[in-house]
């Protein structure tokens, strides 16, 4: 089944504790993204990446940072976490030139106390 | 600075009545547009998208929207609403090149309900 999946989908945390969030898909993607949702104000992008070793930010990527060293993965990584960190992380897939239609994962719920 | 914006937070219509979710955007450049839906928790579904051409695109579920250039809006509509389509509705855009040409760009979101 074509699908991206999240580990964890919930995860509750101490302020500057390191944690990393997986993302997978066997769809053979090129594009992988990181979203948070948070609400009033919808998804605002993290982190993308075009393919293997070639990464950008978004439109909120401080405090984060991600790797693609294989095509089908995109872990997004928060060195420190803050309270403001605490959301809801979607990550997303598509191929490169169909970046639109987007396959979204389950979603991480994370709570940084 | 690249934006999109869905005026209203919540959407009410009786099922078999006509709905409109609207989006209005600005950007610096031409659009790509799209709408997804998001069903309780779970990840964004692709509804449909406008890319170029026909300014009335149809999707999935009966859903269409309509490209309007010179109001740079994109209002999903559906002529008859069933129970089912209660959900979060979101509008995104992508700028057709130039600097931003990989972002995406979300609206906050409507949730539309629909009463049996």
């Amino acid at each position: 089944e074509a699908q991206v999946t999240q580990n964890p989908r919930y995860l509750i945390t101490v302020t500057g504790k390191k944690l990393t969030v997986t993302c997978s898909q066997n769809m053979n993607h090129e594009y992988m993204s990181w979203y948070r949702q948070d609400p009033g104000l919808g998804l605002r992008q993290i982190y993308y990446s075009m393919n293997v070793e070639v990464t950008d930010k978004g439109d909120v990527p401080e405090g984060y940072k991600v790797s693609r060293k294989e095509k089908r993965n995109f872990p997004l990584i928060l060195e420190s976490p803050s309270p403001n960190q605490t959301s809801l992380y979607f990550c997303a897939s598509s191929f490169i030139g169909d970046r639109e239609t987007q396959y979204f994962g389950p979603g991480t719920r994370l709570l940084v106390l | 600075a690249q934006s999109v914006a869905q005026p209203e937070d919540q959407v009410n219509v009786a099922e078999g009545n006509p709905l409109t979710v609207k989006c209005t955007y600005s950007v610096s450049g031409n659009p790509y547009l799209f709408w997804y839906v998001q069903y309780p928790n779970r990840g964004l579904q692709f509804l449909l998208k406008y890319i170029t051409g026909d300014n009335l695109v149809k999707g999935s579920y009966g859903f269409e929207a309509e490209f309007n250039k010179s109001q740079t809006s994109f209002h999903l509509k559906k002529p008859s609403a069933l129970v089912s389509d209660s959900a979060l509705y979101f509008c995104a855009v992508r700028v057709k090149g130039g600097y931003n040409f990989n972002k995406f760009y979300f609206g906050s979101g409507t949730k539309l309900n629909v009463k049996p």
